[in-house]
C-alpha cells in the first residue's frame, strides 16, 4: 500500500529561526494535503496542492508540490511559538464520493523563545 | 457554528468490555470518517462512510465496527477492547466527490483509556 514518510521527525528551532519539512511518497500521488495538528488537539487543514510544481504560500508558509507528483515540502519562514504542533502530509486518493487521506509519518516542531 | 462533535472526550474501559464512541456533525457533509491515532503517531484510518455505503480498511481489525443513522451521526464500536486500543479517536467529514478531493474536517477526538 502506499507510504508516506516525512522528514525531519522532530525539529527544535529558537524563534525567529526557518522550518522545512519534507514529504515522500511511495507512490505518485493525485494530490496531497497538509494538515496541522497542536499538542492535545486535532487535525486541522492547512492547504491542499493538485498540480505538478506547484506552489502556495499562506504567509509565512509555502507549500511545494514535486514535479513527478511524489514529494512535497512545507517551509517556514521566521517561525513564531504559534508554529508549535506537529504538521502532517497526506496523500490522497480520491474514491468514489470521498477521499483516503494516506497521513505522513509527521514532523513535531518545537520553538523556542 | 458548523461542527464536528465528538462524545465522550475522554472514556475508560475495562478489558473485553465493549465501548461505543460517537461522532456527530452539523456540516451536512456525506462523508464521514474515522481515525486511530496512537501517541506520536499519525492518524490512520480505520474506515469511511459515504452517505450510507460503508467502506472498511483492509487492516481495520474486526473488532472495529461502526454505524451510521442518519447523515448527522456515526458510532465506532469497539466490541472487545484489548490494551492495544488505548488511542485518541478521531472522527472527520468532508463533502462528497466523485473526482475532486475536500479538506476534512476533523472533531477534537474521544481519547479511549483500556485498563
Amino acid at each position: 500500500g502506499q507510504q508516506v514518510m516525512q522528514i525531519p521527525q522532530y525539529q527544535h528551532v529558537q524563534e525567529g529561526e526557518d522550518f522545512t519539512t519534507y514529504c515522500n511518497s511511495s507512490t505518485t500521488l493525485s494530490n496531497i494535503q497538509w494538515y496541522k495538528q497542536r499538542p492535545g488537539g486535532h487535525p486541522v487543514f492547512l492547504i491542499q496542492l493538485v498540480k505538478s510544481g506547484e506552489v502556495k504560500k499562506q504567509k509565512r508558509l509555502t507549500f511545494q508540490f514535486g514535479e513527478a507528483k511524489k514529494n512535497s515540502s512545507l517551509h517556514i519562514t521566521a517561525t513564531q511559538t504559534t508554529d508549535v504542533g506537529t504538521y502532517f502530509c497526506a496523500g490522497n486518493e480520491v474514491t468514489g464520493g470521498g477521499n483516503k487521506l494516506t497521513f505522513g509519518t509527521g514532523t513535531q516542531l518545537k520553538v523556542e523563545l | 457554528d458548523a461542527m464536528v462533535i465528538q462524545n465522550p472526550r475522554y472514556q475508560v474501559t475495562q478489558f473485553g468490555k465493549p465501548v461505543t464512541l460517537s461522532c456527530s456533525q452539523t456540516l451536512n457533509h456525506n462523508v464521514m470518517y474515522w481515525y486511530q491515532q496512537k501517541s506520536s503517531q499519525a492518524p490512520k484510518l480505520l474506515f469511511h462512510y459515504y452517505d450510507k455505503d460503508f467502506n472498511n480498511e483492509a487492516d481495520t481489525p474486526d473488532n472495529f465496527q461502526s454505524r451510521r443513522p442518519n447523515t448527522s451521526f456515526c458510532f465506532l464500536d469497539i466490541r472487545s477492547p484489548g490494551l492495544g486500543d488505548a488511542a485518541m479517536y478521531l472522527c472527520a467529514t468532508s463533502r462528497d466527490s466523485d473526482s475532486y478531493s475536500y479538506e476534512q474536517y476533523f472533531g477534537p477526538g474521544t481519547r479511549l483509556t483500556v485498563t
